[in-house]
């Protein structure tokens, strides 16, 4: 079963312009985790930002979370062509261990 | 090295065909995770390792699954008598810690198609 669910399903955008994505998932969390995953290839680890953070900067990367609303958005700035893929958020439940819970993904495509 | 290296990189195997998978993890990492990621799926997770020891197989799909890490480094997951079902990209995945908050390393898959 998966935990989180992206928004959009897909998401179509000119090179230059900011991309956002979101994700909801629905137990309590430890983390959570972003994902980018091109095509036929491994995923990626992108950023993860902890239950008790609310914001997260990584280049051109900016991640936010509401613990009280369960959401989670991932904003890349000045998208590139190279930004073309998948993006799946992840999340890790307060268990002893880091077992992660991926949701269904953002299919993003950058234009030149 | 320097990634997670997975092999074979393609496997086609004929219905009712045992497979073994191969995930070689960057050394030292404690844990390792295999997820099996069907088309258009996010990766849904299998079984977890840390060192030798199998914490968690919950979501193997059924006792045709088995996974194996032995010395702690190499993880063989192997499928036997292959159904249809099993064709999606398996996933393995190394992390430097057993704890949360640790993000993991990917390696590029295997992706199985039962014919």
């Amino acid at each position: 079963s998966q935990q989180g669910e992206e928004d959009p399903q897909a998401l179509s955008i000119q090179e230059g312009e900011n991309a956002t994505m979101n994700c909801s998932y629905k137990t309590s969390i430890n983390n959570l985790q972003w994902y980018r995953q091109n095509s036929g290839r491994g995923l990626v680890h992108l950023i993860l930002i902890r239950s008790n953070e609310r914001e997260k900067h990584s280049g051109r990367l900016r991640v936010t979370l509401d613990t009280s609303k369960k959401s989670s958005s991932l904003l890349i700035t000045a998208s590139r062509a190279a930004d073309t893929a998948s993006y799946f958020c992840a999340t890790g439940m307060n268990s002893g261990y880091s077992t992660l819970t991926f949701g269904k993904g953002t299919m993003l495509l950058v234009s030149p | 090295g320097a990634g997670v290296s997975q092999s074979p990189r393609y496997k086609v195997a004929k219905r009712g065909q045992d497979v073994a998978l191969r995930c070689d993890p960057i050394s030292g990492h404690v844990s390792l995770f295999w997820y099996q990621q069907a088309l258009g799926q996010g990766p849904e997770f299998l079984t977890y390792f840390q060192n030798e020891a199998q914490l968690d197989k919950s979501g193997l799909p059924s006792d045709r699954f088995f996974a194996e890490r032995p010395e702690g480094s190499v993880s063989t997951l192997k499928i036997q008598r292959t159904q249809q079902e099993d064709s999606a990209v398996y996933l393995c995945a190394s992390s430097q810690s057993s704890g949360p908050n640790y993000g993991y390393t990917f390696g590029s898959g295997t992706r199985l198609t039962v014919v």
